[in-house]
């Protein structure tokens, strides 16, 4: 198994551009979850969604903040226009309804100058 | 509300020693309570986790943690540390079934440093 999935590793971008983060859940899983890494803030779950639809996205910090996930492989998590206080590592996970454990991808580490 | 407290921001240990990483957690039932790690650079990956029984839990390389519904504890341990645990470790918890949140709350990360 190939595992979560996330693309690119690493963004640098300039604040007021669009940024796109990718995710490939791991395949079979129905939850798909976002979470954003900071040193101040800790571990934060943004959103989360079952077959494909958005459960809970009262994580998102704001309207910047969307995420879409059109079919069970594929999920992105957009921020526009973004600001250098989005700079942080992104992770996606997924897990199989009627289990526990979460896996998670590598991260996206994004850095908004 | 479910909540998960990290005391430590950081443990030191010598390598060959016993370690232990300490987790409090607040749920209104009966909790389900995991750990994972993070090594530089990389996604957290699961460790251990309690759900139900033992309160000893053994885990992925050597880990092992003790449920206390007491003292609402679920502390990470290792008899003997080695240089490769170095790492951050996050304790994370939700309500069991029937609490309506499959939501998982993670504590902050204790970064463990184990002396060679």
């Amino acid at each position: 198994d190939a595992g979560v999935i996330q693309s690119p590793r690493h963004e640098v971008t300039e604040m007021g551009q669009e940024v796109t983060l990718r995710c490939k859940p791991i395949s079979g899983h129905d939850y798909l979850f976002w979470y954003r890494q900071t040193m101040m803030r800790g571990l934060e779950l943004l959103i989360y969604f079952n077959n494909n639809v958005p459960i809970d996205d009262s994580g998102m910090p704001e309207d910047r903040f969307s995420a879409k996930m059109p079919n069970a492989s594929f999920s992105t998590l957009k921020i526009q226009p973004s600001e250098p206080r989005d700079s942080a590592v992104y992770f996606c996970a997924s897990r199989r309804g009627g289990t526990d454990t979460q896996y998670f991808g590598p991260g996206t580490r994004l850095t908004v100058l | 509300a479910q909540s998960v407290a990290q005391p430590e921001d950081q443990v030191n240990v010598a390598e060959g020693n016993p370690l232990t990483v300490k987790c409090t957690y607040s749920v209104s039932g009966n909790p389900y309570l995991f750990w994972y790690v993070q090594y530089p650079n990389r996604g957290l990956q699961f460790l251990l986790k309690y759900i139900t029984g033992d309160n000893l839990v053994k885990g992925s390389y050597g880990f092992e943690a003790e449920f206390n519904k007491s003292q609402t504890s679920f502390h990470l341990k290792k008899p003997s540390a080695l240089v490769s645990d170095s790492a951050l470790y996050f304790c994370a918890v939700r309500d069991g079934p029937g609490a309506g949140s499959y939501q998982l709350t993670f504590g902050k990360g204790t970064k463990l440093s184990v002396i060679p």
